[in-house]
């Protein structure tokens, strides 16, 4: 079965640094585009990184581009996001998604989400 | 960027009750880009409806949508207790993927 697994958060201090880790399984990770999505406590969702099956294409919501990097290793069916320059405002649940197809490009799984608290 | 505006943002209803849910989008979009997520306390988002009026696989006939253009509805015919929750849509055509802010389905 199809799974998602986040791994990295943690609490950490505004202007600190932070990497984190999807680790898939269940599918075959390279065919897949994949998201990182985030939700800050009480809050919505906000969709933070996409980045296609063979990392050639990734886009960037405007609230994190040039401080979050977003990749993938295909060889290891992992996904990683790289957080930098980190504020107050980027704590939240970071939840890797998997687009279910180029075209039909929902997300059909969710990872179970990892927490980053930005605080000093 | 297309913003998604739900409404109401908090609906209380008894089980047995149908609720409607709706999605205004600030721009007409493809509902073939239109997706509709529930997401209980504490867990991850689970895909409902794709296509605007599709369901996801295992996905109970009691709910489903229906729209075009901008306005957009997720409708669950006769609520079940496992249906209070918070539901987001979302657009997916193209970068920025945006979500609506949610609407809390209740128990009144």
């Amino acid at each position: 079965q199809v799974q998602l697994v986040e791994s990295g958060g943690g609490l950490v201090k505004p202007g600190g640094s932070l990497r984190l880790s999807c680790a898939a399984s269940g599918f075959t990770f390279s065919d897949y585009y994949m998201n990182w999505i985030r939700q800050a406590p009480g809050k919505g969702l906000e969709w933070v990184s996409y980045i296609s099956s063979s990392g050639s294409v990734i886009y960037y919501a405007d609230s994190v581009k040039g401080r979050f990097t977003i990749s993938r290793d295909n060889a290891k069916n992992s996904l990683y996001l790289q957080l930098n320059s980190l504020r107050a405002e980027d704590t939240a649940v970071y939840y890797c998604a998997r687009e279910f197809s180029a075209w039909d490009n929902y997300f059909d799984y969710w990872g179970q989400g990892t927490l980053v608290t930005v605080s000093s | 960027e297309i913003v998604l505006t739900q409404s109401p943002g908090t609906l209380s209803l008894s089980p047995g009750e149908r609720a409607t849910l709706s999605c205004r989008a600030s721009q007409s979009i493809n509902s073939n880009y239109l997706a509709w997520y529930q997401q209980k306390p504490g867990q991850a988002p689970r895909l409902l409806l794709y296509a605007a009026s599709s369901r996801a696989t295992g996905i109970p006939d009691r709910f489903s949508g229906s729209g075009s253009g901008t306005d957009f509805t997720l409708a669950v015919s006769r609520l079940e207790p496992e249906d209070f929750a918070v539901y987001y849509c979302h657009h997916h055509g193209n970068s920025p993927y945006t979500f609506g802010q949610g609407t809390k389905l209740e128990i009144k």
